[in-house]
């Protein structure tokens, strides 16, 4: 099993640009979620899932839009990129409580 | 979100010492969960703990669950190079996806 998958692993973006953000799981887990990881900071949860076809918002989802048409793979998009969006963004998997995650996409906005 | 404060920020520590850190909230939590994260990396989880008073051990690493269900420990013993990293405590409020928050993280270093 690769577990969490993320790719890019690293991104510069020009401000107001986009991008999408992909992941995938093969351990047919049914929760996904999208983290944000600032300098110093803990994770902040953007986006989640506990389904295909269902998405919810976390604690801070403005500028970002997921999707989750398979059970393997969350993307998560940024439109308009804007620099307070520079982070380590994580996305991670579960079944039930222990959520695994992706080793991360560093994203820079300028 | 909930307030996760873990502590300490940062320890520098000898080879082969013993390391403790804990993570405390206002909050009941369920579930406690601890994950280390190296440079580069994202979070390895290490222990996940499910029962108020649980001690638990992974190798070298030994948590436990609070009595209390507001807080959290992470003891590593004789600490070797390889355990240098972030160490994150986790507390699960309730079952349900929108429920883990983490804490800021214990910085760890250990001099050869």
């Amino acid at each position: 099993n690769a577990g969490v998958t993320q790719t890019p692993k690293f991104r510069i973006l020009k401000i107001g640009q986009s991008m999408t953000l992909q992941c995938t799981q093969d351990m047919n887990h049914n929760y996904m979620y999208w983290y944000r990881q600032d300098p110093g900071m803990g994770l902040k949860l953007i986006y989640y899932s506990v389904g295909a076809g269902i998405t919810d918002k976390g604690e801070v989802p403005n500028g970002y839009n997921v999707s989750r048409s398979t059970t393997e793979d969350f993307p998560l998009r940024l439109e308009l990129a804007a620099p307070s969006q520079t982070s380590v963004y994580f996305c991670a998997s579960s079944q039930w409580d222990e959520q695994y995650f992706g080793p991360g996409t560093r994203l820079t906005v300028t | 979100g909930q307030q996760l404060n873990q502590s300490p920020q940062s320890m520098f520590i000898q080879e082969g010492e013993d390391v403790s850190m804990n993570c405390t909230s206002s909050s009941i939590f369920n579930t406690w969960l601890w994950y280390k994260q190296d440079p580069g990396e994202g979070p390895v989880l290490l222990i996940a703990l499910y029962k108020a008073g649980e001690l638990t051990s992974n190798g070298r690493l030994t948590a436990q669950f609070g009595i209390t269900r507001k807080d959290s420990f992470l003891n590593i013993s004789a600490s070797i190079p390889s355990d240098v990293g972030i160490y994150f405590c986790a507390g699960q409020l309730r079952t349900g996806a929108n429920n883990l928050f983490f804490g800021t993280g214990t910085r760890l270093t250990v001099i050869p």
